[in-house]
């Protein structure tokens, strides 16, 4: 089974500074689907960035970038530039293939980081 | 706005009672999933429909069923409450049901309803 693994509960980091949010994940798919959401206090889950297992480039979202590291298993969100309202829950993703190979589209979701931006 | 609706946005109910909460995907997305987010149990897939069938199901109680309308906006029943079901429950929306594994095929998630069980 396809496990996604989040180590930090909680970062702390300065305005202006960059962090890294660790994520891992356990699969034996050779094609599967990476996301990285973002839940603020208010509670809606906003997507933030995709990488694909077979995308050679780390995928890159403005001040978001995931890095994507397939032998290792690990798909790390690196928030560049942090600003205040960085500050939410962050929950790594995967998606599930099924049984066939191909994929029903679910995702199976890490327990989360909570990230606070200090000014 | 996400265009994914779900309603209502909060609701309080007693033990043993029955609600259901309801979801309208965004425009042009043909599946429907709903998640359940605990505490202790972090985000939990619970359902899948696409188009109006069932395509995949998760860690889904037997008190609980769903579907999903010919107009496309899903429904989640919660019967027999019992205080561990309080949490707040996603509704989230794609476009596609079967996709390429390593395709993007994002999930849009509503706003989810909050339902506490006295």
């Amino acid at each position: 089974a396809q496990k996604i693994t989040q180590t930090q509960p909680g970062m702390f980091v300065q305005e202006k500074e960059a962090v890294t949010l660790d994520c891992t994940y356990d699969t034996s798919d050779q094609s599967y689907g990476l996301f990285w959401y973002k839940q603020p206090s208010s509670g809606e889950m906003i997507f933030l960035i995709y990488q694909g297992s077979y995308d050679e480039q780390n995928a890159t979202e403005g001040r978001y970038s995931l890095n994507f590291q397939k032998a290792r298993k690990s798909a790390n969100l690196v928030i560049s530039a942090s600003q205040l309202g960085d500050s939410a829950m962050y929950f790594c993703a995967m998606r599930e293939a099924n049984a066939g190979g191909t994929s029903y589209g679910k995702l199976t979701f890490g327990q989360g980081t909570i990230l606070t931006v200090h000014p | 706005d996400s265009g994914v609706t779900q309603t209502p946005k909060h609701l309080i109910t007693a033990t043993g009672q029955r609600v259901t909460l309801r979801c309208s995907p965004r425009s042009g997305d043909l599946s429907v999933y709903w998640y359940q987010q605990s505490l202790d149990q972090g985000l939990q897939f619970l359902i899948q429909y696409y188009n109006g069938e069932e395509r995949a199901k998760g860690n889904i109680l037997e008190r609980f069923s769903a579907q999903q309308f010919p107009d496309l906006h899903s429904e989640l029943n919660l019967s027999s409450l019992e205080l561990g079901d309080s949490a707040l429950y996603f509704c989230a929306s794609s476009v596609g049901a079967q996709v390429p594994t390593s395709g993007a095929n994002v999930l849009t998630f509503g706003a989810g309803s909050r339902l506490t069980v006295l």
